[in-house]
């Protein structure tokens, strides 16, 4: 069964500095791989996608993941965090046929001034 | 325009009473999913139709029914609420292949006292 892994429920970085969000999967054939942002009170909003094109994704608001699956990772990076990017950040794996996601247990996203 | 729209936002309850949530995109889509997310911020596919037929249903209690009028809209129902009901219940839309990006309402906020 496909899963996804994402270490650290939290992570703080000061704005301007690099994020990094770790997200690893589990999954028998190559997978399609998603990162999503969840605001405060709000539905899931799409920051980018691996589809097996690319291995380097570039998303939205300057984010990029690099799919990797020699290490079964899709690490999500940013250069500079912005304090807007305060949110809680999902990775999702959905495999080729199927079409439900099944998603990491998420990452709190802190920036601090 | 609202993409996917849910209603109601929020749904304060008593344990026993039967409820819907709906749900409409005016995206065109052909299937649309109901995920459900818990206290600690995971989210978990419930449901997925695709153009009106029901094609992924996880394991969740039959008193949990949805359905699908046409394949721009589909309801929850929710019969004899349990306090562990209450949960953030998003609706999603996409195109039926793998692999496209699924579009989340803004959420329904469902509160069992």
């Amino acid at each position: 069964a496909q899963s996804v892994t994402q270490l650290g429920s939290h992570v703080s970085v000061s704005e301007g500095a690099l994020v990094l969000l770790r997200c690893n999967y589990s999954s028998s054939v190559p997978p399609y791989l998603f990162w999503y942002v969840q605001y405060p009170n709000q539905g899931l909003q799409l920051l980018l996608k691996y589809t097996s094109a690319a291995t380097l994704v570039k998303g939205i608001n300057d984010f990029e993941a690099e799919f990797k699956k020699s290490e079964t990772s899709f690490h999500l990076t940013k250069p500079s965090a912005h304090m807007s990017d305060a949110a809680e950040y999902f990775c999702a794996v959905q495999n080729t046929g199927f079409q439900k996601l099944v998603f990491g247990t998420g990452t709190r996203l802190l920036v601090s001034p | 325009d609202t993409a996917v729209s849910q209603t109601p936002k929020y749904l304060v309850t008593q344990m026993g009473n039967d409820k819907s949530i709906k749900c409409e995109q005016n995206l065109g889509h052909d299937t649309m999913y109901w995920y459900k997310q818990d206290s600690k911020k995971f989210l978990k596919i419930m449901f997925s139709y695709n153009n009106k037929e029901l094609i992924i249903n996880e394991t969740v209690p039959n008193r949990f029914s949805p359905k699908s009028p046409d394949k721009a809209h589909l309801n929850l129902h929710i019969n004899s609420l349990e306090l562990g009901d209450s949960a953030v219940y998003f609706c999603a839309s996409s195109q039926a292949s793998s692999g496209d990006e699924q579009f989340f309402g803004p959420g329904t906020r469902l509160t069992v006292l």
